[in-house]
C-alpha cells in the first residue's frame, strides 16, 4: 500500500493563478479531509468527505473548492491564488466517521503564493 | 464547540530526561483524543489514542498519555527522551465525526 500520496511536493504560484492539489489513498478509506500547516497555529481543516459525492467546508474554506468523485481521489483546488495561502496543505483519511479513527497523513504540498 | 490548548509551544529536555508535553481540551461530550507526531519535512503520523476505554493510553515509541477528565487533561509522557523524539506533537480532539480539531503544537528539542 501506498497510503495517502500528494502531489506536487512543492509549488510556487503567482498570486491570481489557479491549481489543483492532488491528494490519493490505496486503503479504501471514506473519510479524506485537507488541513494547511501554519506556524503557530497548528493544522486547520479546510474541507472534508465522508463518502464520494459529498463534501463539506472545515474551519477556514474560503478560496478553495473541492470534489469526491471517487473513494480513492479528493484533489483540492486554489481558484485565484492569494499570498495568504502560502501554507503547507496535508491531506489525510480514514477508515469511518465515528470520530475515534486513526487519521493517516499524506506528506504534504508545500505551497509558496508571490 | 470543542477545542485544545497546548501549553508551551517549545520544550527543550535533555537526553534520558522525563517528557511531559500538556494538553488540555473543551468538548461538550466525552470526546476522543489523540496525539499525532511531525517529524521534519513530513506528515503527522499518530502516537497513540483514547476512545474511552482505559484513561492510560499506552502509544509508540515509549509515550503514554493519561486522560483525565476531573482537569478535562491529555498529557503526553515518555519517561526518558531519546534524541530521536525531537519532533512536533500536536494534540487533537474529535467527537462524533472524524473532524479533528489540532491545538497548536509543541516542538520538543532534545540535547546530548
Amino acid at each position: 500500500n501506498a497510503g495517502v500520496t500528494q502531489t506536487p511536493k512543492f509549488q510556487v504560484l503567482k498570486t491570481g493563478q489557479s491549481m489543483t492539489l492532488q491528494c490519493a489513498q490505496d486503503m479504501n478509506h471514506e473519510y479524506m479531509s485537507w488541513y494547511r500547516q501554519d506556524p503557530g497555529m497548528g493544522l486547520r481543516l479546510i474541507h472534508y468527505s465522508v463518502g464520494a459525492g459529498i463534501t463539506d467546508q472545515g474551519e477556514v474554506p474560503n478560496g478553495y473548492n473541492v470534489s469526491r468523485s471517487t473513494t480513492e481521489d479528493f484533489p483540492l483546488r486554489l481558484l485565484s491564488a492569494a499570498p495568504s495561502q502560502t501554507s503547507v496543505y496535508f491531506c489525510a483519511s480514514s477508515w469511518g466517521t465515528s470520530g475515534e479513527e486513526t487519521q493517516y497523513f499524506g506528506p504534504g504540498t508545500r505551497l509558496l503564493v508571490l | 464547540a470543542q477545542s485544545v490548548t497546548q501549553l508551551g509551544s517549545h520544550v527543550s529536555v535533555s537526553e534520558g530526561a522525563l517528557v511531559l508535553l500538556r494538553c488540555n481540551y473543551s468538548s461538550s461530550v466525552p470526546p476522543y483524543l489523540f496525539w499525532y507526531v511531525q517529524y521534519p519535512n513530513q506528515g503527522l503520523q499518530l502516537l497513540l489514542k483514547y476512545t474511552s476505554a482505559a484513561t492510560l493510553v499506552k502509544g509508540i515509541n515509549g509515550f503514554e498519555a493519561e486522560f483525565k477528565k476531573s482537569e478535562t487533561s491529555f498529557h503526553l509522557t515518555k519517561p526518558s527522551a531519546h534524541m530521536s523524539d525531537a519532533a512536533e506533537y500536536f494534540c487533537a480532539v474529535s467527537e462524533v465525526t472524524d473532524k479533528l480539531i489540532f491545538g497548536t503544537g509543541t516542538r520538543l528539542q532534545v540535547f546530548p
